[in-house]
């Protein structure tokens, strides 16, 4: 199994509402990203973590809450967003072997919008 | 600032013929480089990479050639199929587990 699987793929949420967006995979990776990508932008970095532990978090301001219940499960919880947070939502797994060349195996993403 | 870069939004090629896709950086602690390949509706997928340490890595119909001196790198798909229509996103990291993306080339391969 070499898929990363997220859902939704499409939320549409008012600006006072509270959702989660969910990620998964089975590949036994112990980092899982999570990355904002807004339209003809480079997917940039939210967070990161690494053996169930948050290790990078890129100033993400706290309407944004990350969290890991298990090595395989990493979710994303949404309160207050805003309109301008209305973007694709990637997640993303590596095997961290302490290899460079450990690459990053992506999910479909959460078309997410914010009213 | 994005320290990976690619300044073509789009190239457009003939079937059979080579598609040639460019990304320049700006940070030299980079050691590690990446292309992805990104279908719509779906995530990107890895394709091919290069070490720092290298100046080519073939793969295929697909090489990647890094010029360090010109922190520059690019990516050549010969020969191209439409199969291969699709955004193209270049990688760039010196940090295991910190990616530094580009903003994409879509490329368009005409039967």
């Amino acid at each position: 199994d070499t898929e990363v699987t997220q859902t939704p793929k499409h939320l549409v949420m008012g600006m006072t509402n509270k959702k989660s967006l969910k990620c998964e995979q089975h590949m036994g990776h112990r980092a899982m990203y999570w990355y904002k990508q807004k339209a003809k932008k480079p997917p940039e970095l939210m967070f990161v973590y690494s053996y169930e532990k948050l290790s990078i978090n890129e100033s993400v301001p706290s309407r944004f809450s990350p969290e890991c219940p298990n090595s395989s499960l990493l979710n994303l919880h949404l309160h207050a967003l805003q309109p301008e947070d209305s973007a694709l939502y990637l997640c993303a797994s590596s095997q961290e072997s302490g290899l460079a060349s450990d690459e990053q195996f992506f999910g479909p993403g959460t078309r997410l919008t914010v009213l | 600032d994005q320290q990976v870069k690619q300044n073509s939004p789009s190239l457009s090629v003939q079937e059979g013929r080579i598609s040639i896709l460019n990304c320049d950086y700006t940070n030299s602690m980079f050691d590690y480089f990446l292309w992805y390949k990104k279908y719509p509706a779906e995530g990107p997928t890895f394709l091919i990479s290069i070490s720092s340490i290298k100046d080519k890595n073939e793969d295929g119909r697909f090489t990647v050639f890094l010029n360090k001196s010109a922190k520059h790198l690019s990516l050549h798909i010969v020969p191209s199929q439409p199969g291969d229509s699709a955004v193209y996103f270049c990688a760039a990291k010196y940090n295991f587990n910190k990616f530094y993306f580009g903003s994409g080339t879509k490329l368009n391969v005409k039967p």
